[in-house]
């Protein structure tokens, strides 16, 4: 059972190149989301998605975009790095209701905007 | 908005010493309250929950209390082992809300 798995675990990219983070889950979760976490300021939500098709914004949004066309694959595209999104990345999933279900994690993407 | 507030440590102890990590929450209504434990190199797992005021969470030897008056699920464990070194995180999931707020976490580092 593989979980949530995130691609790739490190990525270094300079300023203004464009990239695609993947997060897969093999659990059926209806929900997922992404979030990056910074020294000092826990994590911070950039997307979510309750189901297939359905995304939405979460607090830190801008400079990602997100697409959700399967309830496997959820993938964050930086469009134009900046230094600013150097940052670890998780992507996590949960059946719906988050109360009651745990969000399940992956390791995680380490990215490094020079 | 709803907001989570936790000691950010770094926490060092002794194995067998007591633990104890402090969280307080701001939050419309009665929000759900957790925590979340990151062991290095590895994403977040929960650790316990709680849903309602007064309600203990428990968790390999860890608890945590729903405290409505003082705003507070503050973590404790008895006795630490060094397989407990992580960074904790305390977080809620508010009440109308879709999703959770995160505290900084506390790194927790112990020595034999």
């Amino acid at each position: 059972n593989a979980g949530v798995t995130q691609t790739p675990k490190f990525q270094v990219l300079k300023t203004g190149q464009s990239m695609t983070l993947q997060c897969a889950q093999d659990m059926n979760h209806e929900y997922m989301s992404w979030y990056r976490q910074d020294p000092g300021m826990g994590l911070r939500l950039i997307h979510y998605s309750v189901g297939a098709g359905i995304t939405d914004q979460g607090e830190v949004p801008n400079g990602y975009n997100v697409s959700r066309s399967t309830t496997e694959d959820f993938p964050l595209r930086l469009l134009s790095a900046a230094p600013s999104q150097t940052s670890v990345y998780f992507c996590a999933s949960s059946y719906g209701d988050s109360r009651h279900s745990p969000l399940h994690f992956g390791n995680g993407t380490r990215l490094t905007v020079t | 908005g709803n907001s989570v507030t936790q000691m950010e440590g770094p926490v060092t102890l002794s194995e067998e010493a007591f633990l104890t990590i402090n969280c307080t929450y701001t939050a419309t209504g009665y929000p759900s309250l957790f925590w979340y434990v990151q062991y290095p190199g590895e994403g977040l797992q929960l650790l316990l929950k709680a849903t309602k005021a007064d309600d203990k969470g428990s968790n390999k030897g860890f608890e945590a209390t729903y405290r409505k008056e003082t705003t507070s699920f503050h973590l404790e464990k008895g006795s630490v082992q060094v397989s407990d070194s992580a960074v904790y995180f305390c977080a809620l999931w508010g009440p109308g809300g879709q999703n959770f707020v995160f505290g900084p976490g506390t790194r927790l580092s112990v020595l034999p």
